[in-house]
């Protein structure tokens, strides 16, 4: 059974202090590992799709590596703004049927940045 | 691009009725859509893939005669709440799947708040 795991389950910040939000997964054949911001009362936001290990990605302030078993969404001087929920969840490989493309997620990061 | 729209936003209902929610793909076609619940403070948990012209898969636990999903089209997929109970009540969320690069991506729908009384 896949498993996603995202620490710190909760994170509050000083503006323009980096950090770091882990995601660890279990996935047999990884075809895709996924991070999304969610704001409260609405659906989740694509941010990123990472593949292989060793890729990255950066849009603005927030940078998405990979590893072989952990992807990192790295935050550079945040500001309140980036206050959100961020969800990391993973796809296998194509398993057949009609579930193909489903996604497990894990439970999130609930990241305050204080002004 | 890949803008998913759900209607309503927002829905009230007795209990014992029924409740339509309709996702709608408005810039691109989806071959396949998924439909999520998610409970306070809780992530998304999947209910059911539904592919265009096809019978939905649901997720083990979901109750099919309950959650009636129909997929008419590329860009619509409709999931129905029958005879609805207040432990129905959450957030309903869809998404469609869009083929980039190497492999499927989902755009979420901003999501449908159920409340049954």
């Amino acid at each position: 059974e896949d498993q996603v795991t995202q620490s710190p389950e909760a994170l509050r910040l000083q503006e323009g202090e980096s950090s770091s939000l882990n995601c660890s997964y279990t996935v047999s054949g990884l075809r895709g590992l996924f991070w999304y911001r969610q704001d409260p009362g609405k659906g989740p936001e694509f941010l990123f799709t990472l593949y292989s290990a060793g890729e990255e990605k950066e849009k603005e302030r927030l940078k998405a590596t990979l590893t072989k078993k952990e992807s990192f969404l790295h935050i550079t001087a945040p500001k309140p703004e980036d206050s959100a929920t961020y969800l990391c969840a993973v796809q296998r490989g194509f398993a057949g049927g009609t579930s193909y493309g489903k996604l497990t997620f894990g439970q999130g990061t609930i990241l305050t940045v204080h002004p | 691009g890949a803008v998913v729209s759900q209607h309503p936003s927002r829905v009230i209902c007795k209990s014992g009725t029924s409740v339509k929610i309709e996702c709608r793909s408005l810039d691109f076609q989806a071959t396949t859509m998924f439909w999520y619940r998610q409970f306070p403070k809780q992530s998304l948990m999947l209910m059911a893939t539904s592919n265009e012209g096809s019978k939905a898969t649901y997720e083990q636990g979901v109750e099919k005669d309950k959650f009636l999903i129909n997929h008419a089209s590329l860009t619509l997929s409709t999931l129905t709440v029958t005879s609805a109970h207040p432990e129905d009540s959450s957030f309903y969320i869809c998404s469609a799947s869009l083929w980039l690069i190497h492999t499927d991506t989902q755009y979420f729908g901003p999501g449908t708040r159920l409340t049954v009384l």
